[in-house]
C-alpha cells in the first residue's frame, strides 16, 4: 500500500530563514513519481516538481531544491531565504506507475514571519 | 488563460439539495481527474477520466456522487441529496502526456 508521511504539522520560520520540509514515502512499486505542490490560501494548488523514481539526482530551482534520497524512502523540500510569499501549505505526493492517482501526504503549513 | 478553469468557485446549499460543479481542464489534456479536500488533509482521489471514458471511481464516491465528461472536453461532478459531510473542497486536475496533474481553483461546497 502507498503512504506518505509529512511529519511536520506546522512550521514557523522568521524571513530570510532556511527551513526543509520532510516526506516520506511508502511504495511496492520500483516505479514511481514524488511531486510537490503549493497551496496558497487561494486554495488552487501549484505544482512545483515532479521525480520520477529512477532519478535521484537533486534539484535546485531558484530558492527552492529538493532532495530525493530512495535508502531512506526521502523526498525532502529547502525553501533557502524564506519569503512571507512562500507561507502557505505545501503537500508531498505519490504516484505509482500505472495509477492514475496521486496520493497526498496531510501538509504542512509553512509561515513565514517578516 | 490556459489553465484547469473551475465553475462555481464556492457554492453553499441546504441539507438534502443536489449540487454540480463543472471542471474544465487545460486544452487538449486528455486525462482529467476529480479529488476532494477537507480541512486540514491533503486532497483525496475521487475519479479518473481519461477521453469521455470513466477509468476508475474510488470507493469515497458514494451512490450520490456521479461524475460525467460527455465530450471528452469539460467534466461535471453531480452531488445528489448532499449532507453535511459532503462539505469540502473540490479539486480537478488534468493531465497530458505527462505524469504531471496541473490543478484548477477548486470548488468550496458548504452544505448547511
Amino acid at each position: 500500500a502507498q503512504k506518505v508521511t509529512q511529519a511536520q504539522t506546522e512550521i514557523s520560520v522568521v524571513e530570510k530563514e532556511d527551513v526543509t520540509l520532510d516526506c516520506v514515502y511508502e511504495t511496492r512499486d520500483t516505479t514511481y513519481y514524488l511531486f510537490w505542490y503549493k497551496q496558497p490560501p487561494s486554495g488552487e494548488l501549484v505544482f512545483l516538481i515532479r521525480r520520477n523514481s529512477f532519478d535521484e539526482q537533486n534539484e535546485i530551482s531558484g530558492r527552492y531544491s529538493w532532495n530525493f534520497q530512495k535508502s531512506t524512502s526521502s523526498f525532502n523540500f529547502t525553501i533557502t531565504a524564506s519569503q512571507v510569499v512562500d507561507s502557505a501549505v505545501y503537500f508531498c505526493a505519490l504516484s505509482e506507475a500505472g495509477a492514475n492517482n496521486l496520493f497526498f501526504g496531510t501538509g504542512t503549513r509553512l509561515t513565514v514571519i517578516p | 488563460d490556459t489553465g484547469v478553469s473551475q465553475n462555481p468557485r464556492h457554492k453553499i446549499t441546504k441539507r438534502g439539495q443536489n449540487v454540480t460543479f463543472r471542471c474544465d481542464p487545460i486544452s487538449e489534456h486528455n486525462r482529467l481527474y476529480w479529488y476532494r479536500q477537507t480541512l486540514g488533509q491533503g486532497p483525496e482521489f475521487l475519479t479518473y477520466f481519461q477521453n469521455e471514458a470513466q477509468l476508475e471511481k474510488s470507493r469515497l464516491l458514494s451512490d450520490r456522487f456521479s461524475a460525467e465528461r460527455p465530450k471528452g472536453s469539460f467534466s461535471t461532478l453531480e452531488i445528489q441529496r448532499t449532507e453535511q459531510g459532503d462539505s469540502a473542497m473540490y479539486l480537478c486536475a488534468s493531465t497530458g502526456r505527462g505524469e504531471t496533474q496541473y490543478f484548477g481553483p477548486g470548488t468550496r461546497l458548504l452544505v448547511l
